[in-house]
Parts: C-alpha cells; structure tokens; sequence
C-alpha cells in the first residue's frame, strides 16, 4: 500500500521568504504526484499535477519536482505572500482507486 | 461554471439513521470519488467510479454505498449512520484520462453523528 508523508508538519515564514514543501512515497510506480492547496472549511484545489513520466511542472510562483527513483516530491513557493497561507497537500498512487494523500503541511506566512 | 457541487454542506444525524450525500459535476468528467477526510488519517478513499454503470470499493467503503447512473451525479448512501462515521466528506471527479487530469474537488459535507 502506497504511504505519503509530508515534512514539515507546519510551518512558519515572513513574507518575501522562498519555502520548500516535501513529500515522499513508498511505491515508484506512481499514476500521477498532486499538490493541492486547501483553505479552512473548503475543500482541496489542485495546484500541480506532474505526470508519472515528467520530472516537474510550473505555475507562477510555483514548481513541483518529482523524483520517482527517490521516491521525493517538492513543492517550491516563490516570494511567498500571506495569501499562500493554507495547508498544502500532496496524493500519490498507482491508479485512480489507489490514490493516497499526505497528511498535509500547514504553511502561515506572516506580513 | 459551477464545478463539484456537494449538499447538504452540514448535516446531523441520529446513529441508525440512513442519509443520502449528494455530489453533482457539470464538466462530464468521466471519474469520480468520495473521500472522508478526519484529523489525523488524512483523506481516504470510500468508493470510486470510473463512469456511468461502473463503482469500485476504496480503503474504507464498509457502511457506505453508490451507485452511478448518470455522468453528472455521484450519491454516497450511508445505511445505518454509527458515530464512527462523523468526519468531513468530499466529493471529488476527473477527465477520463485521470492521469493528466486533476482532481477537482467540492467543498466538503461535514456530518455528526450522535
């Protein structure tokens, strides 16, 4: 059974600060790596997603690596702004009915 | 576009009761699930479908049925509500490609059952 896991748990920038998300994977032989983003009392929006056959995808500010041989995803956040402030997600799995989440990383970037 | 629509958006229930989530897409995404999300599990998997007619079992689909007859709408039943059963329920649908589609989420029914 594919295991996500997320570090840091939570974390805690100023303004302006570059950050760094990770998430590891147990099993390789991944369908896709997701990054989302949700916000108190709604529900997840997707930020990323890299195809099992890419190594990174681009939006913005942000940009996701996947690494399959490592078994590693980063989700990297440029000149991050309050309005970043959320906790971020990632899923991975080896088919739509298998898919597994993290537990999530609680970003809070203060002004 | 109204995406992944999910009622009631709160809802309280008495342990034995039945009930009836209900999950509607306008983007004939040809994919959709429930997710039960609670503190300290994460989101997992309840059950899945891969189009109209089709539903599978996920990680965690005992006391809860679907069934799939249109493309747009996707119920989740629970039969006899048991307090275990109090968490955060997201509806969630994809292209048919599922692969190098997102998912796209709604935004959650919250249940407690008493």
């Amino acid at each position: 059974k594919q295991e996500v896991t997320q570090i840091p748990a939570a974390l805690s920038v100023p303004e302006g600060e570059n950050l760094v998300l990770n998430c590891s994977f147990t099993d390789s032989a991944i369908y896709n790596l997701q990054w989302f983003r949700q916000d108190p009392g709604k529900g997840l929006t997707s930020l990323l997603l890299i195809q099992s056959s890419q190594r990174e995808q681009t939006s913005g500010r942000l940009n996701a690596s996947l690494d399959k041989s490592s078994g590693r995803s980063t989700l990297y956040i440029a000149a991050s702004q309050p309005g970043d402030s959320a906790t971020y997600l990632c899923s991975g799995g080896t088919s739509y009915g298998k898919l597994t989440f993290g537990q999530g990383t609680i970003l809070t970037v203060h002004p | 576009n109204a995406g992944v629509t999910q009622t009631p958006k709160f809802q309280v229930l008495k342990t034995g009761q039945s009930m009836t989530l209900q999950c509607a897409q306008d983007m004939n995404h040809e994919y959709m699930s429930w997710y039960r999300q609670d503190p300290g599990m994460g989101l997992r998997l309840i059950h899945y479908s891969v189009g109209a007619g089709i539903t599978d079992q996920g990680e965690v689909p005992n006391g809860y049925n679907v069934s799939r007859s249109t493309t747009e709408d996707f119920p989740l039943r629970l039969l006899s509500a048991a307090p275990s059963q109090t968490s955060v329920y997201f509806c969630a649908s994809s292209g048919r490609t599922g692969r190098d589609s997102p998912l796209h989420f709604g935004n959650g029914t919250r249940l407690t059952v008493t």
